[in-house]
């Protein structure tokens, strides 16, 4: 069990260029979620899914798309990167039994904007 | 919308010192659940908390929900070196709702001077 997995797990980008982080998870939860995390600022919540095909706006989402097409795999596209968007992605996944919603994170993607 | 106000943002200590963090929510949680993040690492779940006044114990945490489940602490007793890091407060609104969706604080950075 690999757990949730991210690729890639460093980039560096030019500002305007384009990139898709990709997010796997193993243990069929129907949950997934895009957060970034900036020096104080906590996790902020960018996107998130419900289930496979449907995605929803977080807190922060805009500059970012996101994609479902498979219950494991949680996609975040940034069409034209900005410097804004130089931070620490993690993605996560959870399931909901009774009222346990555990989220595993997987272990980040520190991508950097010049 | 939902906030979740972390504090203090930054604690240092000296080993064997006792630690507490406090989250305090603007509506009312179903549940509330603390993770810790290591240096360079991911946010790791430690407990969820659903009951109104619940206490649960791990080792030398503490962990406390408040009455009107709007609150919570993480105690720690006599710090160790390997408390270090990042410990988060999560909540999910009590409304009802099957989503997964956790607003996170903006987390209490532990040091703890050998």
């Amino acid at each position: 069990n690999a757990g949730v997995t991210q690729t890639p797990k460093f980039r560096v980008l030019k500002t305007g260029q384009s990139m898709t982080l990709l997010c796997a998870q193993d243990m069929n939860h129907e949950y997934m979620y895009w957060y970034r995390q900036d020096p104080g600022m906590g996790l902020r919540l960018i996107h998130y899914s419900v289930g496979e095909g449907t995605t929803a706006k977080g807190e922060v989402p805009d500059g970012y798309n996101v994609s479902r097409l498979k219950k494991q795999n949680f996609l975040l596209g940034l069409e034209s990167a900005a410097p804004s968007q130089t931070s620490v992605y993690f993605c996560a996944s959870s399931q909901t039994k009774g009222h346990q919603e555990t989220q595993y994170f997987g272990p980040g993607t520190r991508l950097l904007v010049l | 919308g939902q906030q979740v106000m972390q504090i203090p943002q930054y604690q240092h200590v000296q080993e064997g010192e006792d630690f507490t963090t406090y989250c305090n929510s603007s509506t009312t949680l179903s549940n509330i659940q603390w993770y810790k993040q290591r240096p360079g690492g991911h946010p790791v779940f430690l407990i969820q908390l659903v009951k109104s006044g619940e206490v649960k114990k791990q080792k030398r945490l503490t962990f406390q929900f408040g009455e009107a489940k709007k609150n919570s602490s993480l105690h720690i007793t006599a710090t160790q070196t390997t408390d270090v890091g990042t410990y988060f407060c999560a909540g999910k609104e009590d409304r009802g709702s099957t989503l997964g969706r956790l607003y996170f604080g903006r987390g209490t950075q532990l040091t703890v001077w050998p």
